[in-house]
């Protein structure tokens, strides 16, 4: 049971590429969100999910897709990098008999 | 939506005293408060947490308590000791299908 794994671990962008953060839970757990996490602001939310094929937006959600084709996948996109997105970004999972965010190790991600 | 106040932002402390970081939420229909804990590099876990049919919840040194009433809940840690020493967040929810608010972290410091 590897719980919640996110690839890659550290990623450099350039200003306007793009790229997809993936996050993958084993744990058959209904939930999955996407979180950002900078300085001084805790997690914010990004995107989430409350089963395959349902996503809504967080708190924080421009210039970030994301879909949920499978209950263990849930790949966050960014169209057009901006350094702006520069963070460390979390992936999190919950069942909906608990409400325990079960996080996954973060992608630290650099936009030049 | 629901908003999070947490404070202080950074606490320094002797190994041995107590730490209190308290938190406060706006929406009343919030019921369940978790706290999590996110050792420098780590993802953040999930240390104790609180609902709202009860007023305080202890496990070892740990304590969370809840004033619905002021819509506020502190976490108490007893005896600190360096490894006590990370952020830690607080967060709201209203259970079920809603993903929970967090707090922006505080930084406990514990000097041996």
């Amino acid at each position: 049971n590897a719980g919640v794994t996110q690839t890659p671990k550290f990623q450099v962008l350039k200003t306007g590429q793009s790229m997809t953060l993936q996050c993958a839970q084993d744990m058959n757990h209904e939930y999955m969100s996407w979180y950002r996490q900078d300085p001084g602001m805790g997690l914010r939310l990004i995107h989430y999910s409350v089963g395959a094929g349902i996503t809504d937006q967080g708190e924080v959600p421009n210039g970030y897709n994301v879909s949920r084709s499978t209950t263990e996948d849930f790949p966050l996109r960014l169209l057009s990098a901006a350094p702006s997105q520069t963070s460390v970004y979390f992936c999190a999972s919950n069942p909906t008999s608990t409400d325990t965010q079960y996080f996954g190790p973060g992608t630290r991600l650099t936009v030049l | 939506g629901e908003n999070v106040e947490q404070h202080p932002s950074t606490l320094s402390v002797q190994e041995g005293d107590s730490a209190v970081i308290k938190c406060t939420y706006s929406d009343s229909a919030s019921n369940y408060f978790p706290w999590y804990k996110q050792e420098l590099g780590k993802r953040p876990q999930l240390i104790i947490d609180i609902r709202s049919n009860v007023g305080e919840k202890k496990d070892q040194r740990i304590a969370v308590t809840l004033n619905k009433t002021a819509k506020h809940f502190s976490l108490h840690i007893t005896e600190t000791q360096p490894e006590d020493s990370a952020v830690y967040f607080c967060a709201a929810s209203k259970g079920g299908s809603y993903i929970p608010t967090f707090g922006r972290g505080t930084s406990l410091i514990v000097h041996p």
